[in-house]
């Protein structure tokens, strides 16, 4: 059973870029979740897709946006980066939308914004 | 909306000895609860989860208990072992929503 990977590990961007984070779920898991964890923090809920499509949304504005592909593979796309942007981006894999299954996280793409 | 707070923020204890994490939640309709263990560089891990239906579910050395009256569930970890050293967070949520609310972590400290 292969496990969620994340992709970049680390980058580093500046203020006004914008990044491409990339998920790969775990293999028979249909739903992806992305949290931003600033540092000594909890992770907080970007948004959820599911079946391709957004399936609820915390409270982080337009400029992050996301895509879920066919095979379950995810992306979360940030524009007009700030510097409060600068934080651990946690994808997480489930089956079946919502809780009905446990989120599995990977280990996430530390960003730095400067 | 969900808030979930989480005590203490640091914890120290001796190798062998039980440590317990609390949590309160606010959302009297939230019914499941997990706990999460992140060690350093890693995403966060599932150690053991609840429903509201048990108010407890034990794993080895892992045991949770939830009181929906009062609206807070405790991880507690016995004989406790190096390893376990690593921050803990719980979440709360109910199966129809989309979001797990975490609370602000433990960082459990083992002492051998």
């Amino acid at each position: 059973e292969t496990g969620v990977t994340q992709s970049p590990t680390h980058l580093i961007k500046t203020r006004g870029q914008q990044v491409t984070l990339r998920c790969s779920s775990q293999s028979g898991h249909n739903t992806v979740s992305w949290y931003q964890q600033a540092l000594g923090q909890g992770p907080q809920f970007i948004f959820q897709y599911y079946r391709e499509e957004e399936n609820g949304r915390g409270n982080f504005p337009p400029r992050f946006s996301g895509l879920q592909f066919p095979n379950y593979s995810s992306e979360l796309n940030v524009n007009a980066l700030e510097l409060d942007d600068s934080a651990l981006y946690l994808c997480a894999s489930s089956l079946g939308g919502g809780q009905r299954s446990p989120l599995h996280f990977g280990n996430g793409t530390r960003l730095t914004v400067t | 909306g969900e808030n979930v707070e989480q005590h203490p923020s640091t914890l120290s204890v001796q190798e062998g000895d039980s440590a317990v994490i609390k949590c309160t939640y606010s959302d009297s309709a939230s019914n499941y609860f997990p706990w999460y263990k992140q060690e350093l560089g890693k995403g966060p891990q599932l150690i053991i989860d609840i429903r509201s239906n048990v108010g407890e579910k034990k794993d080895q050395r892992i045991a949770v208990t939830l009181n929906k009256t009062a609206k807070h569930f405790s991880l507690h970890i016995t004989e406790t072992q190096p390893e376990d050293s690593a921050v803990y967070f719980c979440a709360a949520s109910h199966l129809g929503a989309q979001k797990l609310v975490f609370g602000q972590g433990t960082r459990l400290t083992i002492n051998p």
